[in-house]
Formats: C-alpha cells, sequence, structure tokens
C-alpha cells in the first residue's frame, strides 16, 4: 500500500532553519499538504498544494517540492514552533497522512 | 468563521458500534466546494483518515476501515455522522471532524480529496469494557 514517510524527529536551535520532509512516490504527481499539531490541539493547516501559505501563517513557513520527496522549511525558527508536524496528499482511495514528525526546538 | 463539533459516547464497550455526530455552524454542509471528513489519533500516535463524504452522500472510505466504518450527512441539520462497528481497544483515539476542500486533476489523474482546513477540537473516545 502506499505510504508517506516522515523522519520521526528534527532538532533545531532557535532562529536557524528547519527542514521536514515527506517521501512518497507518488508525489510527483500530486500535491502535498503540511500540517502542525501541538500538544492537545486538533492540526493547523500551514501549507497547501505544495508551497502555498494559508492566511495567517507566518512567512518563515514555507513548502517545496522535488521528484518524489516534498519539504516544509521554517526558517528562523522559534520555541512556538516546537510541534508535531503531518503531510497529507491523495491516493488511489482517498487520502493519507504521514507518520509525522516532532520538531523539537533546542 | 467556521464551526466543527464532534459529539458523542466517551465510552464504548468492546464488539459494540462507536458513533459519533459532527455539527458544522457558521457554513453550510451542502456546500459543494467541500466534502466532510474523519480523522482519528490514537494516544500517542500519528494522524489516520478514516473517511469523507460530500453533501450529496458521495464516500471514501480508508481501505483498512472500509469494512467496519459508515459514514452519512444530514443536511437539513447540518451534521454530518461517523459510525465504526466491533470496536477494539485499538480504536481507541481522540476523533475528529474537518471540512476538506475538493481535489484535482493533474494531467495525468483526478483526486477528488483536498487538504483539511477547518477542524473540530477533538472527541476522545475509549473503547473498555
Amino acid at each position: 500500500s502506499y505510504e508517506l514517510t516522515q523522519p520521526p524527529s528534527v532538532s533545531v536551535s532557535p532562529g536557524q532553519t528547519a527542514r521536514i520532509t515527506c517521501s512518497g512516490d507518488a508525489l510527483p504527481k500530486q500535491y502535498a499538504y503540511w500540517y502542525q499539531q501541538k500538544p492537545g490541539q486538533a492540526p493547523v493547516l500551514v501549507i497547501y498544494k505544495d508551497s502555498e501559505r494559508p492566511s495567517g501563517i507566518p512567512e518563515r513557513f514555507s513548502g517545496s517540492s522535488s521528484g518524489t520527496t516534498v519539504t516544509l522549511t521554517i526558517s528562523g525558527v522559534q520555541a512556538e514552533d516546537e510541534a508535531d508536524y503531518y503531510c497529507q496528499s491523495a491516493d488511489s482511495s482517498g487520502t493519507l497522512f504521514g507518520g509525522g514528525t516532532k520538531l523539537t526546538v533546542l | 468563521q467556521l464551526q466543527l463539533q464532534e459529539s458523542g459516547p466517551g465510552l464504548v464497550k468492546p464488539s459494540e458500534t462507536l458513533s459519533l455526530t459532527c455539527t458544522v455552524s457558521g457554513g453550510s454542509i451542502s456546500s459543494s466546494s467541500y466534502y466532510w471528513g474523519w480523522i482519528r489519533q490514537p494516544p500517542g500516535k500519528g494522524l489516520e483518515w478514516i473517511g469523507s463524504i460530500y453533501y450529496s452522500g458521495s464516500t471514501y472510505y480508508n481501505p483498512s476501515l472500509k469494512s467496519r466504518v459508515t459514514i452519512s450527512v444530514d443536511t437539513s441539520k447540518n451534521q454530518f455522522s461517523l459510525k465504526l462497528s466491533s470496536v477494539t481497544a485499538a480504536d481507541t483515539a481522540v476523533y475528529y471532524c474537518a471540512r476538506q476542500q475538493q481535489g484535482y486533476c493533474s494531467s495525468t489523474s483526478c483526486y477528488a480529496l483536498g487538504n483539511f482546513d477547518y477542524w473540530g477540537q477533538g472527541t476522545l473516545v475509549t473503547v473498555s469494557s
């Protein structure tokens, strides 16, 4: 079955750039979406259609796509960015999520 | 502002059916632009898509849950519902309802489902005797 693969964890110091990847064989042909989830809260959409940013999402969040990998980049990471991040894309039956990446701000 | 609110029992016995309802306010569930979905998250684990429904009743289900899942819509009440049968402890999770954008067509394929943009706060359902 189709899967989206994310690293379990990424660590970065404040002010640095965090890059979270999501890999899937069908990603060259499909859009990816990214969500941020903080403890006890519902997920929040931070990137849609690979690189579009919803209104209200800080400019430090950006997305890109290259081949079978999409990347969420957080520039100038702040303490408040510490959260779990999930990618989502389509498959033949509907949609699916990646396993999630815990971003730790050191 | 669109709001979604999950409701239903917080405790379900093994082998029984889990039933949840999502009430949509601040917008119409009959909009032609959106699907309405259910997503769950077991404690300490990741997100799992359960299924999505269009206001007309058209549905998409996660193949791993399809045999046990029914999602329905009641446009007169601006609600959609989830039923998951024969539950076990593995079905213990926070269940979210969410609005889902329609998908798109690429040069080679069409995909019905897009991103989730509005979420409910989630409700914890525990399966235990």
